[in-house]
């Protein structure tokens, strides 16, 4: 029973379209994230939602939407896809930081942009 | 700003022998908490341990252990008795306790364990 999945797995797009990646928790967590992990292996936070509410938005172009129908889902939308784009896009999900538990990942999507 | 420092892009290690992550960082938060993820070529992020900042006793798991030294503003992984399987990529990554949700990770550090 996965705890954090993610589709697609893989996803291999033209320069110029608009895809979205979805990610759902079945641990009854209430906060997930966004992370792109680069061509370098650098992972970075995106996003971070709260039972459904934004809380961080790391400086991330206004190509990139997410959405967080309830709070085990949270998707990600990315218009007019761009070369830069090609990553690793981890979701995640994490209890309440107070309990000091790790967050858990995802498998990942690889994306990449021709 | 927190950050995160892994100055070893990459380490070798002989099967059987124990190998040193090294991992220092940067906060001005009393309370926040240090993670080792690994990352094996097929991709996934696994955790494999967790240290607080108050606590008293370093964090171990099985073969790994983490030596916290808070004056120092480090917490090196210590995975003992190195296995084929241990090669991978680790992270090393804190998250602030009190407030932002988010990880914050090093570079990383690509290990090779060797027959």
């Amino acid at each position: 029973d996965t705890a954090v999945s993610q589709t697609p797995k893989y996803l291999v797009t033209q320069m110029g379209n608009d895809k979205s990646i979805k990610c759902e928790q079945n641990l009854g967590h209430d906060t997930m994230y966004w992370y792109k992990q680069d061509s370098k292996k650098f992972l970075k936070i995106m996003f971070s939602y709260n039972n459904k509410e934004l809380i961080i938005n790391e400086t991330v172009p206004n190509r990139f939407s997410p959405k967080s129908p309830d709070k085990a889902h949270l998707n990600l939308h990315i218009n007019s896809l761009e070369l830069g784009d090609s990553a690793v896009y981890f979701c995640a999900s994490s209890p309440p930081t107070s309990k000091g538990e790790t967050q858990y990942f995802g498998p990942g999507t690889r994306l990449l942009v021709l | 700003a927190q950050k995160i420092t892994q100055t070893q892009p990459g380490m070798f290690v002989q099967e059987k022998e124990a190998v040193t992550l090294d991992c220092t960082y940067d906060t001005s938060d009393q309370s926040y908490g240090l993670f080792w993820y690994k990352q094996p070529s097929s991709g996934e992020m696994i955790f494999l341990i967790y240290q607080g900042s108050y606590d008293e006793q370093n964090a171990t798991e099985g073969r790994y252990s983490l030596n916290f030294q808070k004056a120092r503003k480090s917490a090196n992984l210590v995975i003992s008795a190195s296995q084929l399987g241990d090669s991978a990529m680790y992270f090393c990554a804190m998250r602030d306790q009190g407030g932002s949700e988010k990880l914050v990770f090093g570079k990383g550090t690509k290990l090779t364990v060797n027959p």
